[in-house]
Parts: C-alpha cells; structure tokens; sequence
C-alpha cells in the first residue's frame, strides 16, 4: 500500500541553522509533491509545490528538492528563525486522473531554538 | 488572496444530536472542496471529495450517511456530522481549489467535541 514517511521525531535547531526535514514514500509515483506548515489548532498553510519532472524549487528561506529514483523529497529552511518552529507536512498528490486528492505524511515538528 | 474559512472554529454537542460544519472560499470560486479529520498528534486523513453540483466522493471507510457533504455553490460546501459520537471528536479541516490547479488552500479547521 501507499506509504509516506516523516521523521516522528522532533527536530531541534539552533536559530540560523538550516533546517532539513525528510519525506519519504513508497508503492507511489506522485505527479506532484507538496509541503505545508502547520501551527496547533490550526489548518495546514501551503508552502511549495513541485512537480515529478522538477528537481528543486525555491521560494524566499525555503528549497524543496525531488528524487523521484529516491523516492525522496527534502524541504530545507535556511537561516532558520524561532517564528519557523511549527509541524510540516508533505503531501502527494495522487490519483492517475487531476484529482487533486492529495494523501499527507505525518508531519514532523520542528523547534528553531533563539 | 485565496482565503477558506470555516464556521465554526469549535463546538461541543451531545452524543446523538446533528452538526454542520460551513465551509466557505472568500475570494475564489472552488470547483472542488474536500474534507479532512485529523486526530491529535496524527496526519490528515481525506474524508470525501465535494465537486459542486454533484454527489461527494468519500474515500474507503467513510461512512457517506453519517458524515453528509453539500457543496451548494462555487464558494459553499457543508459537512453534517449525523447522530454524532463520542468517537467523531476531531478536528475538522476543509480545503479547496480553484480550477484544476493542484494548490490547495486550507480552512482554520473546527474542533468537534462530542459529550
């Protein structure tokens, strides 16, 4: 069956570090790849998108790179800051037709330490 | 831009009774809305896909009488949950796109809790 896979432990940086956070998935061939960022009590905020034929994509502190051979993708945040400290969460995009259903991994938590 | 609201943020009802969660894009037309559950300390789960003026989709497991979709309009769809449980306790989250784009934008979630 489909799975992804986010690391479950938190991850704890110092601020203006680089934070690099890890999805992996397998039995999938996503079209596309997203990651969000989620706060307590809160609804998910779309952060990236990017596509199977697209190896990385930047915006602002943020990279997201894709290994489709990995099965792979990595979301960094660069210069990290204490207000970054949140859940992220990557989501696939699945369906063989444009769904839009998207299936999440579990988040990992990040603490940007001052 | 591309704004999701939800109404309401929480509520609390009794074991057996109905409630209706709203579902709202502000600045957008959503062709297609869905609905998530996300129980604490768990990832999001899909419920069901609403397309408005059709029938939801609802993914395996989901029962489709107890957890009753309407997406009425382009900006609109509503989720009933129906002779609510104690297990239904949840956090509700909506999220809805414009088009066929693959960006989803997500609403603030409601809290359901069922006494």
């Amino acid at each position: 069956s489909q799975k992804i896979e986010q690391n479950s432990e938190a991850l704890n940086i110092q601020e203006g570090k680089t934070a690099t956070l890890t999805c992996n998935y397998t039995n999938y061939s996503p079209a596309y790849l997203q990651w969000y960022r989620q706060d307590p009590g809160r609804g998910p905020v779309f952060l990236l998108l990017i596509r199977e034929n697209e190896k990385e994509k930047r915006k602002e502190r943020l990279k997201v790179t894709f290994d489709t051979t990995l099965k792979q993708s990595l979301f960094h945040i660069t210069a990290s800051q204490p207000a970054d400290s949140a859940t992220y969460l990557c989501a696939l995009g699945r369906g063989s037709s444009n769904t839009g259903k998207l299936i999440f991994g579990q988040g990992t938590t990040l603490q940007v330490k001052p | 831009g591309a704004v999701v609201s939800q109404h309401p943020s929480w509520v609390i009802c009794k074991s057996g009774t109905s409630v209706k969660i709203e579902c709202r894009s502000l600045d957008f037309q959503a062709t297609t809305m869905f609905w998530y559950r996300q129980f604490p300390k768990q990832s999001l789960m899909l419920m069901a896909t609403s397309n408005e003026g059709s029938k939801a989709t609802y993914e395996q497991g989901v029962e489709k009488d107890k957890f009753l979709i309407n997406h009425a309009s382009l900006t609109l769809s509503t989720l009933t949950v129906t002779s609510a449980h104690p297990e239904d306790s949840s956090f509700y989250i909506c999220s809805a796109r414009d088009g066929t784009g693959s960006e989803q934008y997500f609403g603030p979630g409601t809290r359901l809790t069922v006494t």
